[in-house]
């Protein structure tokens, strides 16, 4: 059975720093891309930030550049999500979730999500 | 930068009914990199469909997607009380490299 558990999220500050984990199994995660998306309270989905298999290839949203950074262990079966700087506005569920392996741009395994709150 | 435009916002149908949620792109996509996902109160999201109309693996037939170009359907048939959720589709592709609807909420009463 696939499982993606994410952890980490919290209470922050603003100008704060958090960092997420995204614990995968039942899948082999050193072959699957990777993906973050968020949701603010009550909104829809919003993309974060990819990383290819191997970890040499990353993309993040405009919002999120600069500020955040996508890493991952493939010997611990394990995604990352480092989040600097954060501001009001990067509140939300964080959910770790796998790229699909048919068309490779589908979304299709997610994590139940870890909440994000900055405020001070 | 594609938008992606979702409606209605919100459909409240009968069990047995059939559901048809609208997803329109701001310019002409790729239909292979056409999505749609339900996503129930509390819960991550699903991937429903792919490709625009390929169903994903475990997806009742009920659950059926088409169209080209900017506009794309999903048709949910025999609605059933669980199939209560907000639908978003979603597209790969240029910058942001996934975009999501806004969603649709739909209701079985």
């Amino acid at each position: 059975e696939v499982q993606l558990v994410e952890s980490g999220g919290g209470l922050v500050q603003p100008g704060g720093s958090l960092r997420l984990s995204c614990a995968a199994s039942g899948f082999s995660f050193k072959s699957s891309e990777m993906i973050w998306v968020r949701q603010a309270p009550g909104k829809g989905l919003e993309w974060v930030s990819y990383i290819n298999n191997i970890g040499t290839t990353l993309h993040y949203t405009d919002s999120v550049r600069g500020r955040f950074t996508t890493s991952r262990d493939n010997a611990n079966n394990s995604l990352y999500l480092q989040m600097d700087s954060l501001r009001a506005d990067d509140t939300a569920v964080y959910f770790c979730a796998r790229v699909g392996t048919v068309v490779t741009t589908e979304v299709d395994y997610w994590g139940q999500g870890t909440l994000v709150t900055v405020s001070s | 930068e594609i938008v992606l435009t979702q409606s209605p916002g919100t459909l409240a149908l009968s069990p047995g009914e059939r559901a048809t949620l609208s997803c329109r792109a701001s310019q002409s996509v790729v239909s292979r990199y056409l999505a749609w996902y339900q996503q129930k109160l509390g819960q991550a999201p699903r991937l429903l469909i792919y490709g625009a109309s390929s169903r994903a693996t475990g997806i009742p037939d009920r659950f059926s997607g088409s169209g080209s170009g900017t506009d794309f359907t999903l048709t949910i048939s025999r609605l059933e009380p669980e199939d209560s959720a907000v639908y978003y589709c979603q597209h790969y592709g240029g910058s942001p490299l996934w975009t999501f609807g806004q969603g649709t909420k739909l209701e079985i009463k």
